[in-house]
């Protein structure tokens, strides 16, 4: 296992349109987790999952997100009805369990809506 | 609530010069440190973190921060830098296992 995987690394897609991305994790981590980041801007929370459990999820998470992990190892994340302003870098990261252990980052998904 | 302040977006250097990154934290309690760097195209890599004990923290490649209470301060400095250097650095806090991470400075080192 060489570190937590994305898929894909890029996505272009029109406005209205769904999308879905992939993150696999590093495999004996139990915590997952999607931030976006936008130009300019850190990585703002998104969700989090211990093993299948989606322990909390950011008001910036709209009705149109929606995160699963439905055996603990990958997760998705999907998009509905996208809009332009959903353009940004998505990005997955995974932790073991324990107090404040270091998160290990995928190389995130950039998403281009037009 | 939590925050993290990077105060300068930008900071151009010049190489083997010395460089300091400035962050701040808003917490009402105690909280973890942590610097994640991002080089182009790449994903976040963890530089150094703050738990506990010693306040002066290393990275294996010359980076140190200094935790600071009382100025709830963590900020990242480095006494020469290379033109490897160049990238982005996030500072972020840790509450109930979650990160929060500040805007970003992107270190420019120059030839």
């Amino acid at each position: 296992d060489t570190g937590v995987s994305q898929n894909p690394r890029h996505k272009i897609t029109k406005r209205g349109q769904n999308v879905t991305f992939r993150c696999d994790p590093i495999s004996e981590h139990n915590r997952l987790y999607w931030y976006r980041q936008t130009l300019g801007q850190g990585p703002e929370f998104l969700t989090y999952f211990q093993n299948e459990a989606q322990l909390e999820k950011s008001r910036l998470l709209s009705d149109r997100f929606s995160a699963e992990r439905p055996k603990g190892s990958f997760s998705t994340l999907e998009i509905q009805r996208t809009e332009q302003g959903d353009s940004a870098m998505y990005l997955c990261a995974s932790s073991p369990e324990g107090l404040a252990t270091e998160a290990f980052f995928g190389q995130g998904t950039r998403l281009t809506v037009v | 609530a939590q925050s993290v302040t990077q105060l300068d977006s930008q900071v151009p250097v010049f190489e083997e010069a010395p460089v300091e990154l400035r962050c701040n934290y808003s917490s009402s309690v105690s909280v973890y440190l942590f610097w994640y760097v991002q080089y182009p195209n790449q994903g976040l890599q963890l530089l150094l973190k703050y738990l506990s004990g010693s306040t002066l923290v290393e990275s294996i490649n010359g980076f140190e921060a200094e935790f600071n209470k009382s100025q709830t301060s963590f900020h990242l400095r480095k006494p020469s830098v290379h033109i490897s250097d160049t990238a982005e650095y996030f500072c972020a806090v840790i509450l109930f296992n979650k990160f929060y991470f500040g805007s970003g400075t992107k270190l420019n080192v120059k030839p």
